[in-house]
């Protein structure tokens, strides 16, 4: 079973600042990797997926790269105040199409 | 406008059974995988279930195996999750999601909490 394992757990940081959150994978998942923003109260929102495509909507600000298939990384260029939420990372086996979630880091307002 | 509606949440006691349900609007249902996925009290997301397009498809996640069934009915738009034995450490919102699609959930509902408690 392939583990996602998200840090830093909670990164305190200022409007305006760059954030940089890593997910990594137990073993190479290719770019088949996903990126979630989720707000208090509210569902998951699909931020990036296949590691570095922005979804429909998604502001330029948000960007995702990898490398090796296992090391990932989404950067927020200079946070916003909505950007105060907690990611997720994400990825998907193969077959079956089970998917899995990282632990989470929540981006709070220093 | 995509739209994913949940209903069906509520309070039930240990070995209860409860049925989950997702109407969709916005896109074709039949043409999508669908996924429900969960989320107990202060924990991350948590896939459950997902369906292949035409309901001959389904797989789960470990906990639940033999305990809930996903089904679809594609003429009303419909996405069920049928649970039953129900242990406390079911309790979370659960959400309907499109997808996968490739990778990724592209659309998520608002959720409806399932609470299972004596």
């Amino acid at each position: 079973e392939i583990v996602l394992t998200q840090s830093p757990a909670t990164l305190s940081l200022s409007p305006g600042e760059r954030a940089s959150l890593s997910c990594r994978a137990s073993q190479s998942v290719g770019t088949y990797l996903a990126w979630y923003q989720q707000q208090p109260g509210q569902a998951p929102r699909l931020l990036i997926y296949d590691a570095s495509t922005r979804a429909t909507g998604i502001p330029a600000r948000f960007s995702g790269s990898g490398s090796g298939g296992t090391d990932f990384t989404l950067t927020i260029s200079s946070l916003e105040p909505e950007d105060f939420a907690v990611y997720y990372c994400q990825r998907r086996d193969s077959w079956p199409p089970r998917l899995t979630f990282g632990g989470g880091t929540n981006i709070e307002i220093k | 406008e995509v739209q994913l509606v949940e209903s069906g949440g509520g309070l039930v006691q240990p070995g209860g059974s409860l049925r989950l349900s997702c109407t969709v609007s916005g896109f074709t249902f039949i043409s999508y995988w669908m996924s429900w996925v969960r989320q107990a009290p202060g924990r991350g997301p948590e896939w459950v279930a997902n369906i292949k397009q035409d309901g001959s498809e389904t797989y789960y996640v470990d906990s639940v195996e033999g305990r809930f069934t996903i089904s679809r009915d594609n003429a009303k738009n419909s996405l069920y999750l049928q649970m039953s034995s129900l242990r406390a450490e079911d309790t979370a919102v659960y959400y309907c999601a499109r997808g996968p699609s490739g990778n990724r959930l592209e659309y998520w509902g608002q959720g409806t909490l399932v609470t299972v408690s004596s």
